[in-house]
């Protein structure tokens, strides 16, 4: 039973520049969300796709943008990228119908320089 | 005020100890408790769910308090492998959509 995976593991980019991470769900997942997690922090939510939709967003800026594929595996885009934005990124899938339970990948080191 | 909040510790025990960890959350219209563990640089990973009723798994007791927006952790026999940092998650409906907000963590570090 396949579980959530991200790609690539590490990424360093240069300030302004733009970055695409990928997820695929865990098998028979259809819904993913996208956290950022600053060291020290807890993770904090960006937002979620279902049906091909983002269904939740949380408060960050449109230079955070996503998109869902049919086979429900997902992409997070940060454009105009600043020092800040250097965090783990988490992609969790769960079941849209399901309990909430959501299951997290290994993550993206984002490093931006 | 955080919408969830968690004291971040560290929580130092020796093997073998009993360790308790609180969590308070502001919206009471949340609907679905959970607590995760998350080691050094690496994904948090789902350790259990928290019901009313209280539940248990092994050494590990979770509860939840609606009326005064808690909830709790307790280990018992502590382990070296206990040590990590134990998140504490709320989930609330906005329309269909589910949203987990997360506290910052306990960090746990159990010695010898």
């Amino acid at each position: 039973d396949a579980g959530v995976t991200q790609s690539p593991t590490h990424l360093i980019k240069t300030r302004g520049q733009q970055v695409t991470l990928r997820c695929s769900p865990k098998s028979g997942h259809d819904t993913v969300s996208w956290y950022q997690q600053a060291l020290g922090q807890g993770p904090q939510f960006i937002f979620q796709y279902y049906e091909e939709e983002e269904r939740q967003r949380g408060n960050f800026p449109d230079r955070f943008s996503g998109h869902q594929f049919p086979n429900y595996s997902s992409e997070l885009n940060v454009n105009a990228l600043l020092l800040g934005d250097s965090a783990l990124y988490l992609c969790a899938s769960s079941l849209w119908s399901g309990n909430y339970e959501q299951y997290f990948g290994p993550g993206t080191r984002l490093t931006v320089t | 005020r955080k919408e969830v909040e968690q004291d971040p510790g560290p929580f130092n025990v020796p093997e073998g100890a009993t360790v308790a960890f609180n969590c308070t959350y502001s919206n009471s219209a949340s609907q679905s408790f959970f607590w995760y563990r998350q080691d050094c640089r690496k994904e948090p990973k789902l350790l259990m769910s928290v019901y009313s009723s209280g539940n248990e798994d092994g050494r590990f007791t979770a509860q939840l308090n609606r009326a005064s927006q808690y909830i709790s952790l307790l280990i018992r026999d502590s382990k070296l492998s206990d040590s990590a940092t134990y998140l504490c998650v709320v989930t609330f409906l906005t329309g269909t959509a589910s949203k987990l907000t997360f506290g910052t963590g306990t960090r746990l570090q159990v010695t010898l």
